[in-house]
């Protein structure tokens, strides 16, 4: 079954702090998605990767094939970094995006 | 940057009741997609659509469901006779290229069914 599990399903940390959400996937894919989900409901997309490791600003995400694992890292945090963080999945064989259920952060100042 | 809109923001409506949920997808991109996300629950996907057609849909997207791109612009999700279950947020989003490829999202509409 295709299945994507994230952890921790909710995060707070002080402002500058280094986090790390991740993501986990049960069967081969072809890529995945990072996105970020705002406080009004809006989805925007950060990332889509499918080896490696890709960084824009103080965003980093990372995926290990063999492992099935991607990670999300944030530096120096910041409160408006605050938002709910969802992994979302292609598998192979050209399925739908399948998306995890989502990781809430709070950075508090 | 160009965007995926979404109208309205928010729809409220009665039970049994047809609702059109419209979205303007990113102009060159080809290939559009509806997701459904309750509150409190995870995205789902709903049906994707290119070059006029459906191309795939979730076990979701029932009789009830209909999809059309109905001026080369606009592309539109009407759910009819609604039920208290199709409360959520609704999403739709586009893409230049067939999955996987990356994709961009409005910002939903709210659909309330009182």
């Amino acid at each position: 079954k295709n299945e994507v599990e994230q952890s921790p399903q909710n995060l707070t940390a002080q402002e500058g702090e280094f986090i790390t959400i991740n993501c986990s996937y049960s069967v081969g894919i072809s890529a995945l998605h990072w996105l970020q989900q705002h406080p009004g409901g809006g989805i925007v997309s950060l990332f889509m990767l499918s080896s490696g490791k890709k960084k824009h600003g103080r965003l980093i995400a990372t995926i290990n094939i063999q492992e099935k694992h991607s990670s999300l890292h944030i530096t120096a945090s910041h409160p408006r970094d605050s938002a709910v963080y969802i992994c979302a999945v292609f598998f192979s064989g050209n399925t739908p995006l399948v998306f995890g259920k989502g990781t809430r952060l709070s950075v508090i100042a | 940057e160009p965007e995926v809109t979404q109208t309205p923001s928010h729809q409220v409506t009665q039970m049994g009741q047809e609702v059109i949920l419209r979205c303007v997808p990113i102009s060159n991109h080809l290939y559009f997609y509806w997701y459904r996300q309750i509150l409190g629950q995870k995205v789902e996907f709903l049906v994707s659509f290119y070059n006029n057609e459906i191309s795939e849909k979730s076990e979701i997207f029932d009789d009830q469901f209909s999809v059309e791109r109905p001026d080369g612009s606009n592309f539109t999700l009407k759910i009819r006779s609604t039920k208290l279950e199709d409360s959520a947020m609704y999403f739709c989003a586009s893409s230049a290229d067939r999955a996987p490829s990356p994709l961009h999202f409005g910002n939903g509409t709210r659909l309330t069914v009182t």
